[in-house]
């Protein structure tokens, strides 16, 4: 099974809307952490917000925020006023302990398309 | 504010050839990982370490060693190159400390091409 689930390959929104990338997981851990990742078209990879499994509240880093339903095993990132330099990749991932490390596993991603 | 360094950023092998994937962090993070990344796959975990002399397998180890003897530096070695590790690879790295909830730092890829 699938630990992580992105489910939208591809995703368009006009520049200054709100969009949400769909996230689901899989693990019977207790503790773990949640992460989205941007790539954009030059290939890096660029940690965006964290969410841990005991966290009361979503986190939010400026335009991003992570929607964590943690009874639908959902972790859903939310850019607010979407601009152009959003045009990229995004990763969901988590990270659990496994054995003696915490391994970070992720999802397919979702392209996302800003437009004018 | 180097973070973590990775040589080289691109790369063309024949088949049957050997190259050494280098990475060096500066952050003097416990635990080290490369990950490969293919079309429509994300990052798969190919070596993890926790620390100078301990590595461990991830989800698709053949066809690759590492080993780890400081702590700044996990070099990935492929001993006989096949078409099918044509991909971008990726080393990143974080603190073991708080584990679950460290984010990863990666270096910038390397692009390698198997022909």
């Amino acid at each position: 099974a699938q630990k992580i689930t992105q489910t939208q390959p591809g995703m368009f929104v006009q520049e200054k809307e709100a969009v949400t990338l769909d996230c689901t997981y899989d693990t019977s851990d207790p503790s773990y952490g949640l992460f989205w990742y941007k790539q954009p078209s030059s290939g890096e990879m660029i940690f965006l917000i964290y969410q841990g499994s005991y966290d009361q509240q979503n986190a939010t880093e400026g335009r991003y925020s992570l929607n964590f339903q943690k009874a639908r095993k959902s972790a859903n990132l939310v850019i607010s006023a979407s601009q152009l330099g959003d045009s990229a990749m995004y990763f969901c991932a988590m990270r659990e302990t496994t054995g003696t490390a915490s391994k970070l596993t992720f999802g397919t991603g979702t392209r996302l398309q800003v437009t004018l | 504010n180097a973070g973590v360094t990775q040589t080289p950023k691109f790369q063309v092998l024949k088949t049957g050839q050997s190259m050494t994937l280098q990475c060096a962090q500066d952050m003097n993070h416990e635990y080290m990982s490369w990950y490969r990344q293919d079309p429509g796959m994300g990052l798969r975990l190919i070596h993890y370490s926790v620390g100078a002399g301990i590595t461990d397998q991830g989800e698709v180890p053949n066809g690759y060693n590492v080993s780890r003897s400081t702590t700044e530096d996990f070099p990935l070695r492929l001993l006989s190159a096949a078409p099918s590790q044509t991909s971008v690879y990726f080393c990143a790295s974080s603190s073991q400390w708080a584990a679950v909830h460290s984010p990863l730092h990666f270096g910038n890829g390397t692009r390698l091409t198997v022909t």
